[in-house]
């Protein structure tokens, strides 16, 4: 089945600066990608998708980027604030819309900013 | 608009008792997820209903694990005798239709002794 791995594990930066999370996925099947943030006590929260037939989308100072050949997303995020402080958690699934699936999910990558 | 309601918050039993978690999904929507989420294994999906019906419980420990959908507004996820390994954090969420833009109800942590 699907794996969904998530680089790095954790990471700590200042305020301001941008931080680049990557995620990998095995299977060639997987047509969807949505991202999801857990602030500590909060409930996940959906924060950006991307569809196999893009290679790039952008909302406000998130930036998602979509290798379809190397299997590989990396999620861009640019003048962090400690508000930004979360688990960010990558995920695949075979489809989407009103038939879509199940979504595989990452391990997660711990995002700290320091004010 | 409360979200997903997920109760108890916290479910405390013992080696060999059942626990039953409740979802509520936001009025509307006719997709409802269960995932567990551990540390180790980080979040696990469980099961998917649509229209209250089941489209895939392909994550569920098969023994011991149950869920239904009675109607569209709860869900229930049934654990027969419990075990410490369950422990975890049960997350429901539900969207308007199919995996886009789940909302997700805080979870039912449960604890088995």
């Amino acid at each position: 089945g699907e794996q969904v791995e998530q680089l790095p594990s954790s990471l700590i930066v200042q305020e301001g600066a941008s931080v680049l999370i990557n995620c990998s996925y095995t299977d060639s099947a997987s047509v969807y990608f949505p991202w999801y943030k857990q602030e500590p006590g909060k409930r996940l929260q959906f924060i950006i998708d991307i569809r196999s037939n893009m290679e790039r989308k952008q909302t406000q100072r998130l930036t998602l980027l979509f290798d379809k050949k190397t299997k590989h997303l990396s999620l861009h995020i640019t003048a962090t604030q400690p508000g930004d402080s979360a688990i960010y958690f990558c995920s695949a699934s075979n489809d989407y819309g009103s038939s879509g699936n199940k979504l595989i999910f990452g391990i997660g990558t711990l995002l700290s900013v320091k004010p | 608009n409360a979200g997903v309601i997920q109760t108890p918050r916290h479910k405390v039993t013992g080696k060999g008792q059942e626990a039953t978690l409740w979802c509520e999904p936001i009025s509307g929507h006719s997709a409802v997820f269960w995932y567990r989420q551990t540390i180790v294994q980080g979040l696990e999906f469980l099961t998917y209903f649509r229209n209250q019906a089941p489209i895939d419980d392909s994550g569920m420990p098969k023994e011991r694990f149950s869920a239904q959908m009675p109607n569209q507004s709860h869900s229930t996820l049934k654990i027969q005798s419990t075990q410490p390994q369950d422990s975890a954090v049960y997350l429901c969420a539900s969207s308007v239709q199919g995996n886009e833009r789940l909302f997700f109800g805080h979870g039912t942590k449960l604890s088995v002794l």
